[in-house]
């Protein structure tokens, strides 16, 4: 399976704290995306590093990843309550994990 | 980027009926695709829609069930036929230059009673 699997599957963390969120991936990509998916709505894309990144910033969003351990980790930095949502990563077969629900408490 | 949008944004559909969901992207994109992501779950591709050729279907779908056209490179229509409970879904697209880079539209949640 070429299946990204995300890590942890749910988070809980206080509003204002780091929230860190891991994915693996099986086969080789030439990208990864990270998306965002709020309860009963659509994904919205968050951000895209490639292969030959190792990290990448958006905002208050920072993305890692490591081509070698086949793993890529989502951080978002002084959290809202906005940011309560799902969160996918997708490599190259547009085949998408559980995710990580990430609740932010306030 | 692309902006997408998905017409109707939710329906409530009698068992047996058929419902056509449409797709506009604001740019010719080369790519666009179909998922379904049913209640707890995560996003299933249903298929790649080919622009001027058939529609590419993932296993466990079939174009009897979920027929695909796309007649351009900007819009893009998916059925869900002869419908049974067991398609009530949200039922979404995307477009992208490639495999790999895709933005989504908002959805369409399907009810079927």
């Amino acid at each position: 399976s070429q299946q990204g699997e995300e890590d942890p599957q749910a988070l809980s963390i206080q509003e204002g704290e780091n929230a860190t969120m891991n994915c693996s991936y099986k086969t080789s990509i030439n990208n990864l995306q990270w998306y965002r998916q709020n309860s009963g709505r659509g994904l919205v894309h968050l951000i895209l590093i490639r292969s030959n990144e190792r990290e990448k910033h958006s905002g208050r969003l920072r993305v890692t990843l490591d081509t070698s351990k086949k793993s890529s980790s989502l951080l978002i930095t002084a959290s809202r309550a906005a940011d309560t949502a799902s969160y996918f990563c997708e490599g190259q077969k547009l085949v998408f994990g559980q995710g990580t629900r990430l609740t932010i408490n306030p | 980027s692309a902006v997408i949008s998905q017409k109707p944004s939710r329906d409530i559909c009698q068992r047996g009926t058929s419902l056509t969901i449409q797709c506009q992207v604001d740019s010719q994109v080369t790519m666009m695709f179909w998922y379904r992501q049913q209640p707890g779950q995560s996003l299933t591709l249903i298929a790649t829609a080919n622009q001027g050729s058939e529609a590419t279907y993932e296993s466990g779908f079939v174009i009897d069930k979920f027929p695909i056209s796309r007649p351009n490179l900007t819009f893009s229509t998916l059925t869900v036929s002869n419908m049974s409970p067991e398609d009530s879904s949200i039922y979404l697209c995307s477009g992208g230059p490639r495999r790999g880079e895709q933005f989504f539209g908002p959805g369409t949640r399907l009810t079927v009673l």
